[in-house]
C-alpha cells in the first residue's frame, strides 16, 4: 500500500506558482520522498527527490518539513504542459527498491 | 535524465497468442528493472522486479508463468504475455534503475487483445 496521502486534484492558474501536498507521516529515517508526474497515455516521468533538505532542480522545488512528516512540491510558474497527475512516494534509497504508487493527484494548470 | 525505451509502443493481438514487450535502458546500465501496469484511469500497479542474470521477483496475485520476463543483460528486460486474453489489455510500463537513487520509466506500451 502506499504510504503517502495526497489531494484528488487541484487547479491552477498558468503562470502562478502550482503548491501540491503531500502527506507522509509514517515515513522511516531511511526513506526518500520522490515525486513523478505522468502526463495522459505517457510513463511517468521523474521530477525530484529529497531526504530531509530542501532540494531544487530545473524542474521544481521540494520542501521537506522538518519533522519528515510531509512535503510540497512547489512548480514555480506552471505551464499548460505541467498538467498531469503527480505520485509523491516514499521509498528505500537505492536503484533496486520498488516505487509503490498510489492514486496521486491531478494537476490542471487552466489558461 | 536517463532514458528508458520499450518496444512496441501499441501492439494489437488476437486471444490467445503470446507478446513481448521490450525495455531498454539506453544511456546507462540497469541491474534492476521493473515493470508495471496500468489500467484505465487506475493507477500504476507493480507486477514483477526484473534483476539481471537472475529470477523475477513478482508481486502477489501476478502469475509468473503467465507474463514471463527476461532480464538477460544490464540494458534489456523483457516481458512476454503468453496466451494472451482481453483482460489482459493494459498499458505496460517498464522503469530501470542503475546505482544511483532513481528510477527511470519508458513511454509504456498499449496492449490490445482482441
Amino acid at each position: 500500500d502506499a504510504k503517502t496521502t495526497q489531494p484528488p486534484s487541484m487547479d491552477c492558474a498558468e503562470g502562478r506558482a502550482a503548491n501540491l501536498p503531500c502527506n507522509h507521516s509514517t515515513i522511516s529515517g531511511n526513506e526518500y520522498v520522490y515525486w513523478y508526474r505522468q502526463i495522459h497515455s505517457q510513463g511517468p516521468q521523474y521530477i525530484i527527490h529529497g531526504l530531509k533538505n530542501n532540494e531544487t532542480n530545473e524542474m521544481a522545488s521540494l520542501i521537506i518539513t522538518e519533522d519528515r512528516k510531509s512535503s510540497t512540491l512547489i512548480l514555480p510558474h506552471a505551464t499548460l504542459r505541467d498538467t498531469a497527475v503527480y505520485y509523491c512516494i516514499v521509498r528505500s534509497q537505492g536503484g533496486s527498491e520498488k516505487l509503490v504508487f498510489g492514486k496521486g493527484m491531478k494537476l490542471t494548470v487552466n489558461p | 535524465g536517463a532514458v528508458v525505451s520499450q518496444h512496441p509502443s501499441r501492439v494489437i493481438c488476437k486471444s490467445g497468442t503470446s507478446v513481448k514487450i521490450e525495455c531498454r535502458s539506453l544511456d546507462f546500465q540497469a541491474t534492476t528493472m521493473f515493470w508495471y501496469r496500468q489500467f484505465p484511469k487506475q493507477s500504476l500497479m507493480l507486477m514483477a522486479t526484473s534483476n539481471e542474470g537472475s529470477k523475477a521477483t513478482y508481486e502477489q496475485g501476478v502469475e509468473k508463468d503467465k507474463f514471463l520476463i527476461n532480464h538477460a543483460s544490464l540494458t534489456l528486460s523483457t516481458l512476454t504475455v503468453t496466451s494472451a486474453h482481453p483482460e489482459d489489455s493494459s498499458f505496460y510500463i517498464c522503469s530501470a534503475g542503475g546505482g544511483g537513487e532513481t528510477q527511470y520509466f519508458g513511454p509504456g506500451t498499449r496492449l490490445l487483445v482482441l
